[in-house]
């Protein structure tokens, strides 16, 4: 089946500081979705982005499909940007939401 | 509109003992998950429904675990008997169209001891 991978596992960050989370897949996908699971356990969608640019505030994201892999920067972090995000593709063969491993990111005040 | 409705929130058993799950999805929406994350990994599907009928659970450890969606709403996932490494945050989602959509609960954090 697909794989995702994601990196950096963890990442530590001071506020005010910029960072890019990437996610890896091994097969093509219908689409992708970013989540930021916060310290309460819920997961909230921050894109849909099978492909191109988007923005939303501080956070943008960028999907290259072709080349099987999508980006999520985070500008200006802020201390509730704390938790744990993940990326989760779609593909049609399974029609099912699969997630990555996910990146812990701690924003220190 | 409201989101997807789960309880209990927290639920700690013996191993051995049996638990159960509900799940209420967004009116509306046709399709139903049901998540297993185990802490420190990402979710997990187990099981998922198109309206009251079951479209994957391969993932479903099917010799403890079920799952069933009475008339296309809500959903219960039951496990019995519990096993120590069943200690985790089982989360629903539910879906209109399958890709887009996608709305999580809260999750049950389920601690077998």
């Amino acid at each position: 089946g697909i794989q995702v991978e994601q990196s950096p596992p963890d990442l530590i960050l001071q506020e005010g500081a910029n960072s890019t989370l990437r996610c890896n897949f091994s097969d093509s996908v219908n689409n992708l979705q970013w989540f930021h699971q916060n310290p309460w356990g819920q997961l909230i969608n921050l894109f849909y982005i099978p492909s191109g640019t988007k923005q939303n505030g501080r956070l943008s994201a960028t999907t290259v499909a072709t080349e099987r892999y999508s980006l999520l920067y985070i500008s200006s972090s802020q201390t509730t940007d704390s938790g744990v995000y993940f990326c989760a593709v779609f593909t049609s063969g399974t029609y099912k939401y699969i997630f990555g491993t996910g990146t812990r990111l701690k924003v220190l005040a | 509109e409201a989101g997807v409705a789960q309880s209990p929130r927290y639920k700690i058993i013996e191993k051995r003992q049996s638990v159960a799950f509900w799940c209420n999805p967004i009116s509306g929406h046709a399709t139903l998950y049901w998540y297993q994350q185990i802490l420190g990994q990402g979710p997990k599907l187990l099981i998922q429904f198109q309206n009251n009928g079951v479209v994957d659970d391969s993932q479903l450890p099917k010799d403890r675990f079920s799952a069933e969606r009475l008339k296309g709403v809500d959903s219960t996932l039951k496990i019995q008997p519990a096993k120590l490494e069943d200690s985790a945050v089982y989360l629903c989602a539910s879906s209109p169209t399958g890709d887009y959509g996608y709305t999580f609960g809260s999750g049950t954090r389920l601690t077998v001891v």
